[in-house]
């Protein structure tokens, strides 16, 4: 299974960019790169998903090197209500091969 | 309005009970699971199931038990052979591939 590692936390300030990295050195060739944001007492929700290079959509990007090892989750001008949990999940969603990792508490400050 | 729901919100129940949490899914999604999130933790899979009258154990499954008789729908029971029940616990359903829906939790205490 792949394990991830990513920053147990982060600050940020409003207005800014912020980039959280995941990496996942196990990555296998069949597993996708799934980022989700909880915020206390919900469930995740979904961002962004990714196999390769580079995908962007309304609210996220995520940038993925050809290795694959790792990906980058870049927030565009967070505001105080991106302040969440943000977890990179790595595996096929449909089955058992995933792993959730430990996510990334972002703070934004005003 | 398509969604997941989970009943009840919050749950008490005293040690060597057992208890079940609900979770309903309109989205016509095949696979759903049963994740436990314990405080300042990740989610932890207790069970999956990718068809009906199929279920799968995840990582943490000693001390629970689901069933899976209809595609909408996905209990959970907590038996008293669970040492730490009292969690919060999340339900999620997703389409083949594709990412998971998550319903808004239930809080389980036990005392």
């Amino acid at each position: 299974l792949a394990k991830t590692t990513q920053p147990i936390s982060m600050d940020s300030y409003e207005g800014q960019e912020v980039n959280i990295t995941c990496s996942h050195n196990n990555i296998a060739t069949n597993d996708y790169i799934t980022w989700y944001q909880q915020f206390p007492s919900q469930g995740p929700r979904f961002i962004i998903q990714g196999y390769k290079t580079k995908v962007t959509n309304e609210v996220a990007s995520l940038f993925i090197p050809a290795d694959r090892k790792s990906s980058t989750l870049s927030l565009p001008r967070v505001s105080l209500s991106d302040t969440a949990v943000y977890y990179c999940l790595v595996g096929e969603t449909y089955g058992q091969n995933f792993v959730f990792g430990p996510g990334t508490r972002l703070s934004v400050l005003p | 309005d398509g969604g997941i729901t989970q009943s009840p919100k919050y749950l008490f129940r005293k040690e060597g009970q057992n208890v079940t949490l609900s979770c309903e899914q309109n989205l016509n999604h095949d696979a759903m699971y049963w994740y436990r999130q314990d405080p300042g933790q990740g989610l932890r899979l207790i069970y999956y199931s990718q068809i009906v009258n199929d279920f799968q154990k995840g990582d943490i499954a000693e001390g629970y038990s689901v069933s899976r008789e209809k595609k909408e729908s996905f209990p959970l029971t907590v038996t008293s052979a669970q040492k730490n029940p009292t969690a919060f616990y999340l339900c999620a359903s997703s389409p083949h591939n594709d990412e998971q829906y998550f319903g808004p939790g239930t809080r389980l205490t036990v005392t």
